[in-house]
């Protein structure tokens, strides 16, 4: 019963490398999000993407690309770490159309950049 | 201003106490509003979509004043395991499709 699975847990990564989370679903979904969270605040919508091939940016979507070639699979890509990128990433799936309101959330990805 | 503002708290409460905790949103356009519930370094669950009629669930009640841009949630004889973060959440949409506005949420102690 894997749900939302996101790995690395946690990550060390100095200023300018770069790195992708990654996040896999098991339950059919086609939404999928991802969004940050800072200390003391509520979570930020990074990208989501509405079924494979289909990506937009949402409210925070600079230093960060995703894909999403299959409905399982959403990499969050960072392509030059910065100190204001340390946060937790959550990734999120539900199912798609009006079927429900449940988002299902991953445990996180705990990120510091140094 | 903030798309969605919520008072951080900290709400400290007694066992048996009854709390309400409000948010705001300034988009008139919002259509659907969720309350998700956030234990300490977890991820927010989904605790209550809030409907116009408002909505219970055991000791939870949440409503939605449209007019005034606001939700809330209220819980009544409070227990030691509600401590948490209460975040709420609005969406554009009228179904929760994931991308949702969130507050900062507001933390609720519930003590012996």
């Amino acid at each position: 019963n894997a749900g939302v699975t996101q790995t690395p847990k946690f990550q060390v990564l100095k200023t300018g490398q770069s790195m992708t989370l990654q996040c896999a679903q098991d339950m059919n979904h086609e939404y999928m999000s991802w969004y940050r969270q800072d200390p003391g605040m509520g979570l930020r919508l990074i990208h989501y993407s509405v079924g494979a091939g289909i990506t937009d940016q949402g409210e925070v979507p600079n230093g960060y690309n995703v894909s999403r070639s299959t409905t399982e699979d959403f990499p969050l890509r960072l392509l030059s770490a910065a100190p204001s990128q340390t946060s937790v990433y959550f990734c999120a799936s539900r199912v798609g159309g009006s079927s429900g309101n449940t988002i299902y959330f991953g445990e996180g990805s705990w990120l510091t950049v140094v | 201003r903030k798309e969605v503002e919520q008072d951080p708290g900290p709400f400290n409460v007694p066992e048996g106490a009854t709390v309400a905790f409000n948010c705001t949103y300034s988009n008139s356009a919002s259509q659907s509003f969720f309350w998700y519930r956030q234990d300490c370094r977890k991820e927010p669950k989904l605790l209550m979509s809030v409907y116009s009629s408002g909505n219970e669930d055991g000791r939870f009640t949440a409503q939605l004043n449209r007019a005034s841009q606001y939700i809330s949630l209220l819980i009544r004889d409070s227990k030691l395991s509600d401590s948490a973060t209460y975040l709420c959440a609005v969406n554009k949409e009228v179904t929760n499709a994931g991308k949702s506005t969130f507050g900062d949420g507001t933390t609720l102690t519930v003590k012996p």
